[in-house]
């Protein structure tokens, strides 16, 4: 069985603080991919990045950066100097080599604060 | 690309009604999901096809849904007899074959049911 875990329900920072959401992930598939996405309250789920498990090279967008660590199973999410429409909850997913659907987490409410 | 287009956005139903949703996905995508997602929660996976063929069905899809896809294109997500715990938003999504780095899902804006 397959299992994202997001423990952070909500957080709330003031802008210009970076943050970092925590997703930690399971799965017995050796071949697997990982997603963000953000959901902001419009409600359209917009995808933010995808991973393949044998590639853990980190990756930087912009203000956006990730931090993939198969040794801890962990897929770590990082804003840098957040901005107001940052704002939204952020879902991590996990789909398995064999498998053909998303495994959503119960995602992140982040909240910046002018 | 137009994204992928749900139909309607709200639905309100009393229960014991039979629901349709409609979903349109982007034109050169081939497969298409279907989820769930209530209150506080991520979505949850309940079926996809490959063009026409259901590949894939959740245990949460019980017996009073059903899900088409008949000519490969659009998809209906139909609820029978509907109860107040099937109130959630239903989201589709589309991708190709399997998720590649230019392929990811792309969601639509969902179907929010309320059962009353």
């Amino acid at each position: 069985a397959q299992k994202v875990t997001q423990a952070q329900t909500e957080i709330s920072v003031v802008e210009k603080e970076d943050v970092t959401l925590d997703c930690v992930y399971e799965t017995r598939d050796t071949t697997y991919y990982l997603f963000w996405y953000k959901q902001p309250p419009s409600g359209e789920l917009v995808f933010l990045i995808r991973r393949n498990s044998f590639d853990e090279q980190n990756e930087i967008s912009g203000r956006y950066s990730w931090n993939f660590q198969k040794s801890t199973s962990s897929f770590n999410f990082t804003i840098t100097a957040s901005q107001v429409v940052d704002s939204a909850v952020y879902f991590c997913a996990l789909m398995g080599g064999g498998a053909d659907g998303l495994t959503f987490g119960k995602g992140t409410h982040l909240i910046i604060q002018p | 690309d137009t994204g992928v287009s749900q139909d309607p956005r709200h639905k309100i139903t009393k229960r014991g009604q039979n629901v349709t949703f409609r979903c349109d996905p982007i034109s050169e995508h081939n497969r298409l999901y279907w989820y769930r997602q209530t209150l506080g929660q991520g979505p949850e996976f309940l079926t996809y096809f490959q063009n026409e063929a259901q590949l894939e069905k959740s245990r949460l899809l019980s017996d009073r849904f059903s899900a088409e896809r008949p000519k490969g294109s659009f998809s209906t997500l139909e609820i029978q007899r509907t109860e107040q715990g099937d109130s959630a938003m239903y989201l589709c999504a589309s991708s190709l074959s399997r998720p590649r780095w230019n392929s990811p899902l792309h969601f639509g804006n969902g179907t929010r049911l309320t059962v009353t």
